[in-house]
């Protein structure tokens, strides 16, 4: 079955210092790949995808995210984190010819303390 | 620009009455439309999603329901509401046939079923 793994149900930094959420994901071929923020009691908004090419991919808010075919991974990264970032933060795949059905980890809940 | 309208924020309804949840998209046509249930604030659920008018999938067998009987507008319903139906629904839209293109969220409804 087709599914996407966020291993991390809360990743704790200190602002300033850089931050990492885990993804990987197992579906067949090449998929299309996106990460999304949520805040409490708002809908999801995108951040950034992977489609082709360059594994780095650069996103909204300086959050960027790097494709790892071999492992199958797509972590999102940010160099130095905020407060304000914290937020729960979705991976998702979207498996090429589908009619864009996204696929969704479980979420990784982002705390920033000052 | 596109924008997506979702109504209303907040609901609380009884077991045994009937539930409609509305959602609209502006400024483009021919949408892809979803229906999402997120639980305890985490993972999504794919309830329905719609390639065009009158042609809904669904993607979980359930107390709900979905129709679309104008291009950009979405209903999600139910005849008959079980507690087991409380949770934040979020409905979303994306461009038609291109799985590489991101989804848009609406900003949910939290419905409480008491």
């Amino acid at each position: 079955a087709q599914s996407v793994a966020q291993p991390e149900d809360q990743v704790n930094v200190a602002e300033g210092n850089p931050l990492t959420v885990k993804c990987t994901y197992s579906v067949s071929g090449n998929p299309y790949l996106f990460w999304y923020v949520q805040y409490p009691n708002r809908g999801l908004q995108f951040l950034l995808k992977y489609i082709t090419g360059d594994n780095l991919v650069k996103g909204s808010y300086g959050f960027e995210a790097e494709f790892n075919k071999s492992q199958t991974s797509f972590h999102l990264k940010k160099p130095s984190a905020l407060v304000s970032d914290s937020a729960l933060y979705f991976c998702a795949v979207n498996p090429r010819g589908s009619q864009g059905n996204l696929i969704f980890g479980k979420g990784t809940k982002l705390s920033v303390k000052p | 620009s596109q924008t997506i309208h979702q109504w209303p924020a907040t609901l609380v309804q009884p077991v045994g009455s009937p539930l409609s949840l509305e959602c609209t998209v502006e400024g483009t046509s021919n949408p892809n439309l979803y229906w999402y249930r997120q639980a305890a604030g985490r993972g999504l659920q794919l309830l329905f999603y719609s390639v065009g008018i009158g042609q809904i999938s669904s993607e979980v067998p359930q107390n709900l329901s979905a129709s679309r009987p104008q291009d950009r507008q979405f209903i999600l319903s139910s005849k008959k509401l079980l507690l087991s139906d409380s949770g934040f629904y979020l409905c979303a839209w994306s461009t038609y046939g291109q799985g590489n293109t991101e989804a848009f969220f609406g900003q949910g409804t939290r419905l409480t079923v008491v």
